[in-house]
């Protein structure tokens, strides 16, 4: 398995330009979603989605947009990028996991190896 | 709301020292604790969760619930240690039980 594979590795974007960030998954998990990670900010959550035709915003959703359409991709899009948008940004997917008692746990989550994003 | 606090941005000690990177966490239900680990420009790892009671590369962490904690501890700090850490909650039911809340990092920077 190649895991969560994002691509580009790195972007520079003029303020105004859109694009898309890709992630795909070959481990046929149903959770996936976009993390922005700043400097002492930690990891924020974008977008997230539980299974293909299902999205939802996280914390930080303005100015991105997603869609799932198979249970392989996430992809993230930017539609008018702006410098707040610099940062680096992770996918991550995780899935249905074991019982411990009476208590099911999903799987931790796998994450991308990351889009460094600059926007001037 | 769910919230976890890394109270340290930075914590440096020397090659041998013990490490203790603090987590404090606020959620009224049952959560889930992890510690990921990131290397220099790498992507996020899982070192720890709480419900494996695993030690990962000398590292323990304890969810002590009557104090909202789940430190990571180690008694002699390596310098392949150095790294960022981030302790990250799951809560216990709907779409949450799979996305994490993280905290801000903690840099651990271990001097030869």
């Amino acid at each position: 398995n190649a895991g969560v594979t994002q691509t580009p590795k790195f972007q520079v974007l003029k303020t105004g330009q859109s694009m898309t960030l890709q992630c795909a998954q070959d481990m046929n998990h149903e959770y996936m979603s976009w993390y922005r990670q700043d400097p002492g900010m930690g990891l924020r959550l974008i977008h997230y989605s539980v299974g293909a035709g299902i999205t939802d915003q996280g914390e930080v959703p303005n100015g991105y947009n997603v869609s799932r359409s198979t249970t392989e991709d996430f992809p993230l899009r930017l539609l008018s990028a702006a410098p707040s948008q610099t940062s680096v940004y992770f996918c991550a997917s995780s899935y249905s996991g074991i019982r411990r008692g009476s208590r099911s746990y999903n799987s931790p989550l796998h994450f991308g190896n990351g889009t460094r994003l600059t926007v001037t | 709301a769910q919230r976890v606090t890394q109270p340290e941005k930075l914590l440096s000690v020397f090659k041998g020292a013990p490490v203790e990177l603090k987590c404090n966490y606020s959620y009224s239900g049952s959560p889930e604790l992890f510690w990921y680990v990131q290397y220099s420009r790498q992507r996020l790892q899982l070192l720890l969760r709480h419900i494996s009671r695993e030690s990962i590369k000398g590292f323990t962490a304890d969810l002590n619930k009557g104090e909202t904690s789940f430190h990571l501890k180690k008694p002699f700090a390596q310098e392949e240690d150095s790294a960022m850490y981030y302790c990250a909650l799951r809560s216990d039911s709907g779409a949450g039980s799979y996305q994490l809340t993280f905290g801000k990092g903690t840099k651990l920077s271990v001097i030869p």
